[in-house]
């Protein structure tokens, strides 16, 4: 089946530091989500990604859909605290969305 | 803001019994899943539901599962015979439409088969 692989797997960072993290597949994608997920919540969506090269903010995030069309990336800036969690992108190669493993981010004070 | 509702939030079973979990999908919307997550691992695709029907299943999404929408509000997905393997949380999720698409996801069911 499809896979996703996300790096890096954990980052441990300084609070107010810039994250950078990344999503690739094999395949293409018609669609790039990333979300977040909290220990025992459900994933909540970020942001989402239509076409080649587009590149999107919400506030402190800002995502990019390769141009490639097989990888996405996810910038965060000026971390804070509440930036602690998972982080998934999540890939439409077709009707469904397949998930990566995650990027565990901890933020230290 | 609309969001996807699910119930119970943790439900504890023996092996071998019979679940249901309960979803309300945000109400516009035309397109049902669910998801599970095994702890610590990632998010993997169960069913997708549209018009009444299954639209797309995994390997995972056997003979033991079921889905069904027995009202305009409610998508449950039912578990026949639970076995240990199962315990996971279970994501509901929905979409306006299949493709271009936002997914939101509800907050989960912990199922824990002892």
């Amino acid at each position: 089946g499809q896979q996703l692989n996300q790096s890096p797997q954990s980052m441990f960072i300084q609070e107010g530091e810039d994250v950078s993290m990344n999503c690739t597949s094999s395949s293409i994608f018609n669609t790039w989500l990333w979300y977040k997920q909290e220990p025992g919540e459900g994933p909540v969506l970020l942001i989402a990604l239509y076409k080649a090269g587009e590149l999107t903010s919400n506030g402190r995030l800002t995502a990019q859909f390769g141009i490639t069309r097989k990888d996405s990336f996810l910038n965060i800036s000026a971390s804070i605290p509440s930036d602690v969690g998972i982080y998934f992108c999540a890939g439409q190669p077709g009707q469904n969305f397949v998930f990566g493993p995650g990027t565990r981010l901890s933020v230290l004070p | 803001e609309p969001e996807v509702t699910q119930t119970p939030s943790h439900q504890v079973t023996q092996m071998g019994q019979e679940v249901i979990l309960r979803c309300v999908p945000i109400s516009n919307h035309l397109y049902f899943y669910w998801y599970r997550q095994i702890l610590g691992q990632k998010v993997e695709f169960l069913v997708s539901f549209y018009n009444n029907e299954i639209s797309e299943k995994s390997e995972i999404f056997d003979d033991q599962f079921s889905v069904e929408r027995p009202d305009g509000s409610n998508f449950t997905l039912k578990i026949r015979s639970t076995k240990l393997e199962d315990s996971a949380m279970y994501f509901c999720a929905s979409s306006a439409l299949t493709v271009n698409e936002k997914l939101f996801f509800g907050s989960g069911t912990q199922l824990s088969v002892l």
